[in-house]
């Protein structure tokens, strides 16, 4: 069965600053994985995501994330953070594909970012 | 870009009250979902939706819970007799079925008194 884990419910980091949220996966299949992110009072939005080729996706706004296999890591990382960036980030992996398309999410991690 | 609409924004209920969160999902989409977020806990998956019949549900999507099309855009969630517990944020999502990508709505917060 597929499961998420991101380390760290919270992260603060100064503006300028690199942006690391971790994300771990457990799946028995080749997994495709998602980042979202959630600003104040808005929907889950898409940043990037990996499905197959190239392990280093670009999102928007910035961030990437690297498909490490051997790690089971899926973690965002982006080089300077901008106040606008602090929202909840979500990291999740897709079961299903084809047709319907089921997400097994993270529990997210709330980023702060400060002058 | 286009969006996945939901409300209300915000429900207040008593318990035991039956409830129904609307979503109007994007028109051209297939496939539809819903998903809640109880506060400080992970976004849950509860059911995928296509062709007009559930094609997948979890185990929080019990006999209390339904799904219906009702007419061709619009998308709703019923909750037939609220527990305190199923006070959550819950998500609506839609899909086309040719990518991976959800596009979800902003969500319906339901506080159950």
């Amino acid at each position: 069965a597929q499961s998420v884990t991101q380390l760290g419910s919270h992260v603060s980091v100064s503006e300028g600053a690199l942006v690391l949220l971790r994300c771990n996966y457990s799946s028995s299949v080749p997994p495709y994985l998602f980042w979202y992110v959630q600003y104040p009072n808005q929907g889950l939005q898409l940043l990037l995501k990996y499905t197959t080729g190239a392990t280093l996706v670009k999102g928007i706004n910035g961030f990437e994330a690297e498909f490490k296999k051997s790690e089971t890591s899926f973690h965002l990382t982006k080089p300077s953070a901008h106040m606008s960036d602090a929202a909840e980030y979500f990291c999740a992996v897709m079961t299903a594909r084809g047709g319907y398309n089921k997400l097994i999410f993270g529990a997210g991690t709330r980023l702060a970012v400060h002058p | 870009e286009p969006e996945v609409t939901q409300t209300p924004s915000h429900q207040v209920t008593q318990m035991g009250q039956e409830v129904i969160l609307r979503c109007v999902p994007i028109s051209n989409h297939l496939y539809f979902y819903w998903y809640r977020q109880i506060l400080g806990q992970k976004v849950e998956f509860l059911v995928s939706f296509y062709n007009n019949e559930i094609s997948e549900k979890s185990e929080i999507f019990d006999d209390q819970f339904s799904v219906e099309r009702p007419d061709g855009s619009n998308f709703t969630l019923k909750i037939r007799s609220t527990k305190l517990e199923d006070s959550a944020m819950y998500f609506c999502a839609s899909s086309d079925g040719l990518n991976e990508k959800l596009f979800f709505g902003s969500g319906t917060q339901l506080s159950v008194l």
